[in-house]
Order: C-alpha cells, then structure tokens, then sequence
C-alpha cells in the first residue's frame, strides 16, 4: 500500500523553465512533508519541508505549495538549471505512532536541458 | 561531523554468502533506518532503529537481519545472500524530536551473482 503517490515518475525541462513534481498522500496523521534531492552516486539529501499549518513555502528557486484538504503537495522549481538535474523524492512524516518512519514517494528524475 | 557513513562503498557477493554493512552516525541521532533503493521503486524501508537495543522491521525486511549495541552504529547483515538483493544500500539517521531532518550516507552498492 503506496501511502504517497508522487507524479511524474520523469521530467524533462529547458533552462530557464518551471519544473513541478506532485505527491499526494492517504494518511491524515502525516503531519511533515520533506523533499528529498539525490545526486547520482550520491545520498538523498533534504531540499525544503513544510508543515501542513501552512500553504506554501520558499527557499530560494525551491517553493512547496501545500493543499490540506486535497492532501496534495507539490514541488516548484523557478528558473529550472542544469545543475537542478536530479532524482527528487517527496516524503512524509507521521505524528504519534508512525513518527519514526518516513514514507516516500517512488521518486521524479528531473533532467533540465541547457 | 563526519556525518553518516557506510562502508564499503561497492561489494560483489556470490549467490549464498553473507556479509554486513556497516554503517556509523557521529550525530548522537536516536533513530537509524537501512533502505534499498531500486530502479523505479523508490527508498524502501528495509530495518530502522530508535536506540541501542531496540530494532524493528521495515517494509522489506526478509533476509536481513540488524542489531544496535551502541548509539553510533546499526550494521546489516545479508545472512545469505540472492540476487534479488543486488541493490543500493542506504544508511540513514535522525534525532526523534518532531521534524527533525533525516540524513542519509553516501550510499553501498551490492552486486550479487
């Protein structure tokens, strides 16, 4: 049972444009919504989070954009580089019980084209 | 900090053999997780740990078995190693207070023939 289903499974985007992953989850307890960004050869490392007591977030070209009653949350990257190019997974953080344990989503491979 | 490490970085096991890998966390983070990642299915939850002594099962835990004697280190060990479980390896760790950033190591590549 996928508990967050993240979309597209691939991208590809011209310098310059907007890239945008979306992840959509179940469990209303989830309470933490990270992204995760992997490098090849590398380990996934935490781009942005979110709360859900808010509708968006920005770090820099990196906006979340949070929909509680969807239960959707998506990833916005402005002005997408090359160097962008990377796997990105959204996540999720219960509270309670299940905080010990993120859940993924299966991941986007972005490819930004110069 | 150094972090979280895993070691060895690449491994080629025969059909059969066991071996463990091991991975260490400098940060004093309660929590350490193991997962796999494959092509097209994401990082999924293999054993994770919220303290010495304590261990539970993730989502894939058949033919791995883990252990946490100390806060620093969780290592997995393949008891008998099959080709299903050729595969990237990734250590992770975090603190247990809400919110807290999970970190992951830089990653073991097993290849089994």
């Amino acid at each position: 049972q996928q508990q967050v289903k993240q979309s597209p499974q691939s991208l590809i985007v011209q310098k310059g444009g907007i890239s945008i992953i979306n992840c959509a989850y179940e469990n209303t307890a989830f309470d933490y919504f990270p992204w995760y960004q992997q490098f090849p050869g590398k380990g996934p490392a935490l781009l942005i989070a979110i709360r859900p007591d808010v509708s968006e977030k920005k770090e820099g070209r990196f906006t979340i954009s949070f929909n509680k009653s969807a239960k959707q949350f998506s990833l916005h990257i402005m002005d997408s580089q090359p160097g962008d190019s990377a796997t990105y997974f959204c996540a999720a953080l219960g509270i309670g019980g299940s905080n010990y344990k993120l859940t993924f989503g299966k991941g986007t491979l972005l490819t930004v084209n110069p | 900090n150094a972090g979280v490490t895993q070691t060895p970085k690449f491994q080629v096991l025969k059909t059969g053999q066991s071996m463990t890998l091991q991975c260490a966390q400098d940060m004093n983070h309660e929590y350490m997780s193991w997962y796999r990642q494959d092509p097209g299915m994401g990082l999924r939850l293999i054993h994770y740990s919220v303290g010495a002594g304590i261990t539970d099962q993730g989502e894939v835990p058949n033919g791995y078995n883990v252990s946490r004697s100390t806060t620093e280190d969780f290592p997995l060990r393949l008891l008998s190693a099959a080709p299903s479980q050729t595969s990237v390896y990734f250590c992770a760790s975090r603190g247990l207070g809400s919110r807290e950033t999970q970190y992951f190591g830089p990653g073991t590549r097993l290849l089994v023939l």
